[in-house]
């Protein structure tokens, strides 16, 4: 069964050094999600992807995030410098993205990262 | 904009209790509505979802109805047993806005034997 793959799995770092995510959508899945999910929260979006086009970022910290899709595939997500506050499930989901009515997400099994 | 509310849990009931979580949503346009649930330290899976007004999602005893009307998803499950203990997120995505999903905070519920 395809799934979305995510590495690492968990991330412990610290205040200041940067840290790098990595998520492999589905194969064919033209639409890339990064979600941050705050323990005990939902998640929320940090940016959306359809191919390598940005679709919405506007919830991304882009002063210290960047997020890239770069073949329109696999995906990177990028923290520099990490702070206290971004410790968090980092989850990577992904779609067809042909905008049909009901088409549903599918999530990898996240990134634990942990500042310190 | 669009958005999610649910209500909030921990939600604890005894093994083949009746299980309700509510659930509400905001949307401009005509949405499609989801159930996803959260296991200890995974990520999410779709349990079910509907598309259009009146249509009723089901998949492993859970059964949650679209109610334009009341603008509800509530979820339900005749007799939930202690392997449902997880969290669950209703959630919304838009055509509108590009199929973007926007997710309630989750209700965490705890079944004992």
């Amino acid at each position: 069964e395809a799934e979305v793959a995510q590495s690492p799995r968990y991330k412990i770092t610290e205040k200041s050094q940067a840290v790098a995510f990595w998520c492999d959508p589905i194969s064919g899945h033209a639409t890339l999600y990064w979600y941050r999910q705050i323990l005990g929260q939902g998640p929320e979006l940090l940016v959306q992807f359809q191919d390598e086009s940005v679709v919405d970022d506007s919830q991304l910290p882009k002063d210290r995030f960047s997020a890239e899709r770069l073949k329109g595939v696999d995906s990177t997500l990028k923290i520099q410098p990490a702070e206290l506050g971004d410790s968090a499930m980092y989850l990577c989901a992904s779609s067809l993205g042909n905008r049909d009515v009901g088409t549903e997400a599918f999530f990898g099994q996240g990134t634990r990262l942990t500042v310190v | 904009g669009d958005s999610v509310t649910q209500m909030e849990g921990p939600v604890t009931l005894s093994e083949e209790a009746f299980l309700t979580i509510n659930c509400t949503y905001t949307a401009t346009g005509y949405p499609s509505l989801f159930w996803y649930v959260q296991y200890p330290g995974e990520g999410l899976q779709l349990l079910l979802k509907a598309t259009k007004a009146d249509d009723k999602g089901s998949n492993k005893g859970f059964e949650a109805t679209y109610r334009k009307e009341t603008t509800s998803f509530h979820l339900e499950k005749g007799s939930v047993q202690v392997s449902d203990s997880a969290v669950y997120f209703c959630a919304l995505s838009d055509r509108n806005t590009g199929n973007q999903f926007y997710f309630g905070t989750g209700t965490s519920l705890t079944v004992i034997p």
